[in-house]
Formats: structure tokens, sequence, C-alpha cells
């Protein structure tokens, strides 16, 4: 079955400073990854997906993630973290056909020093 | 463009008791996901609903059910309400193209049972 883990449950990095989120999946066949991100309050919101083709995915507010299958993960990094991307990041992994087998990690919560 | 709307935003019950969200898909979506996230965790998969039907199911008693409309907004029903049924119960609308497409998700309804 498929799983997600996220391994840090929590991080702190210093604004303007470099951020990598781990996440590391399990999956039978080839996955289709996404990371989304929630604000306090708030729903997800898609940050980037992973489908096939190139396995360095750009995504919105700067963010991007390398898809390693190797490794079997997709971390997602951001060059120069911003106070408003404080948030809860969550990575999801789920297969070709249809939504309906879409599993989530926990979460990592990134707090943001100024 | 309107995106996936839920209603009520908070909502407070007691145990045995029963409750409906509302959930208005996104402009041109067909398919409706609904999730609980409980706190702390990441979203888990209830149901998925396409044509009016219950098209896939996660790990969730009877007690879950639920309904979509012919305009493709849906509902979710709890009977039987269990203190562990407080979490932020959330929407997400899809196209139905037979292949992994992008979920957007709703604010959420956030369910209190005391």
């Amino acid at each position: 079955a498929q799983s997600v883990t996220q391994p840090d449950i929590h991080i702190t990095v210093s604004e303007g400073a470099s951020l990598e989120l781990r996440c590391n999946y399990s999956y039978g066949a080839t996955p289709y990854l996404f990371w989304y991100v929630q604000s306090p309050g708030q729903g997800l919101q898609l940050l980037l997906k992973y489908f096939s083709g190139d396995t360095l995915v750009q995504g919105i507010k700067g963010f991007e993630a390398e898809f390693k299958r190797s490794q079997s993960s997709f971390n997602l990094r951001k060059p120069s973290v911003h106070w408003s991307d404080a948030a809860e990041y969550f990575c999801a992994v789920g297969g070709p056909y249809n939504n309906n087998d879409m599993r989530f990690g926990a979460g990592t919560r990134l707090t943001v020093k100024p | 463009d309107a995106g996936v709307t839920q209603s009520p935003t908070h909502l407070i019950k007691t145990r045995g008791q029963q409750v409906t969200l509302r959930c208005s898909p996104k402009s041109g979506h067909d398919t409706v996901s609904w999730y609980q996230q409980a706190l702390g965790q990441g979203p888990q998969f209830i149901f998925q609903y396409y044509e009016e039907e219950e098209r896939q199911r996660g790990n969730f008693p009877d007690r879950f059910s639920g309904h979509q409309f012919p305009n493709y907004s849906s509902e979710l029903n709890v009977n039987a309400l269990l203190l562990g049924d407080s979490a932020l119960y959330l929407c997400a609308s899809s196209l139905a193209t037979g292949y992994q497409e992008t979920q957007y998700f709703g604010p959420g309804t956030r369910l209190l049972v005391l």
C-alpha cells in the first residue's frame, strides 16, 4: 500500500536561509507526487506536482522539488525563505488513475525566524 | 472563477448527534473528494463522488456517508458522532479525465464534538 513519510515534524529556519523539506514515499508503481501548503485555519494550496518527465519540478512561490526514484524521495526546496512561508507543508502520493488513492504525510511545520 | 467553497466554517455538536457538511466544487469540476484532517495529522481520504455515486471509499465506518447532486455539489453526513470525529473536514474537487488530476481544496469545516 502506498504511504508517505515526512521525517521532520517541525523545522525552524531564518528568513533568507535556504529550505529543504523531506518526503519519502512508498508506492508500487509510478507515483504521482504533490506538495501542498496549509496556513493556519486554511485549506490546502497546491505548490507543485510531479506526474512524469523532468524530475526537477518548479512550483509557485519560488518552490521546487526533485523526484529521485532511486531514493523514493520528493524533497521540497526553496533557496531563500520569506516570513510568509511559515505554514504546514504536506507531501502526498497518488496513482496514475483518478484521485481515489491519494495518501498524505503527517506534515512538516515550518517556522521562520526573523 | 470561484474556487472550492465549504459550509459551515465551524460547527459544534454533541456525541450521538448527526451533522451535514456541504461543498461546492470549483467551476468546471465534476468530482468531489472528502478528507478528514485530525489535529496534527495529514488529511485522510474518506470517499470520492463522481456522477452522483460513491466511486471510492477510504477506511471509514458507515457512519460516514455522502451525496453528490446533479450540479456536482456534495454533502458529507456523519451519524452518531463520536468525540474522535472532531477534525477539520476538507473537500477537494477535480475534473474526471480517467487520469490523476490535481485536486483543489476548500478551506474546510472545523467540527468539534463535545
